[in-house]
């Protein structure tokens, strides 16, 4: 059973840079099978998809964004990991990293199989 | 941007009730549509894929229909352990998710 755990500072200053990381236990994320994804949570609100990284490495994003997010990966280390640059008090939200499922012969993912237990990160 | 609105917001129901949720997409997603249970602090858990496709390990009691702009998740006998947040979400063109339905239990 893969398992999927976020770290990262909970408090980031305004304009600064957010940065979490993924670790991976349980499977491998150079597996072709799957794709490796960010999504937010405003508190009380729905989810926001950020963005994925495959195993090829390739990424894609959330254009809602406006380029401020950076997804990458360290296969040494099975984890993958978010930045996102310019932070202001509405990127405040639980953020989640989770796996999803290749949605057959598209090349995209599809829905998201296993989560993150979620880290909390406060712009202030 | 493909749209999800769910509907309700909230519902209250007891025990052994049969409960629907509805969510609609501002265009059509195919059956591309999932359906997550969410309890507080907890991460979402993937109840239902392709519209209608039960994840493993999850109970019979929960079933998804719909196809193109409307669908629904229905909870056939309502029980405690229902109490959460379902969201749906569609991957037809990326990756939306509706603004979550409260279930209560009465």
């Amino acid at each position: 059973q893969v398992q999927l755990q976020e770290s990262g500072p909970g408090l980031v200053k305004p304009s600064q840079t957010l940065s979490l990381t993924c670790t991976v236990s349980g499977g491998s994320i150079s597996s072709n099978s799957y794709f490796w994804n960010w999504i937010r949570q405003h508190p009380g609100k729905g989810l926001e998809w950020i963005g994925y990284i495959d195993y090829t490495g390739r990424t894609y994003y959330n254009p809602s964004l406006w380029g401020r997010a950076t997804i990458s990966e360290d296969t040494s280390e099975n984890s993958f990991s978010l930045k996102v640059k310019s932070v202001t008090a509405a990127d405040t939200a639980v953020y989640f990293c989770a796996r999803a499922r290749d949605h057959g012969s598209s090349g995209y993912p599809s829905c998201f199989d296993n989560w993150g237990q979620g880290t909390l990160v406060t712009v202030s | 941007d493909i749209q999800m609105t769910q509907s309700p917001s909230t519902l209250s129901a007891s025990v052994g009730d049969r409960v629907t949720i509805t969510c609609r997409a501002s265009q059509s997603v195919d059956r591309w549509l999932a359906w997550y249970q969410q309890k507080p602090g907890k991460a979402p858990k993937l109840l239902i894929y392709q519209a209608s496709t039960l994840e493993g390990g999850v109970p019979s009691r929960f079933s998804g229909s719909g196809y193109g702009t409307e669908f629904t998740l229905t909870i056939s006998s309502l029980q405690p352990d229902d109490s959460a947040t379902y969201h749906c979400q569609q991957y037809n063109s990326l990756w939306t998710f509706g603004q979550g339905t409260r279930v209560e239990i009465k």
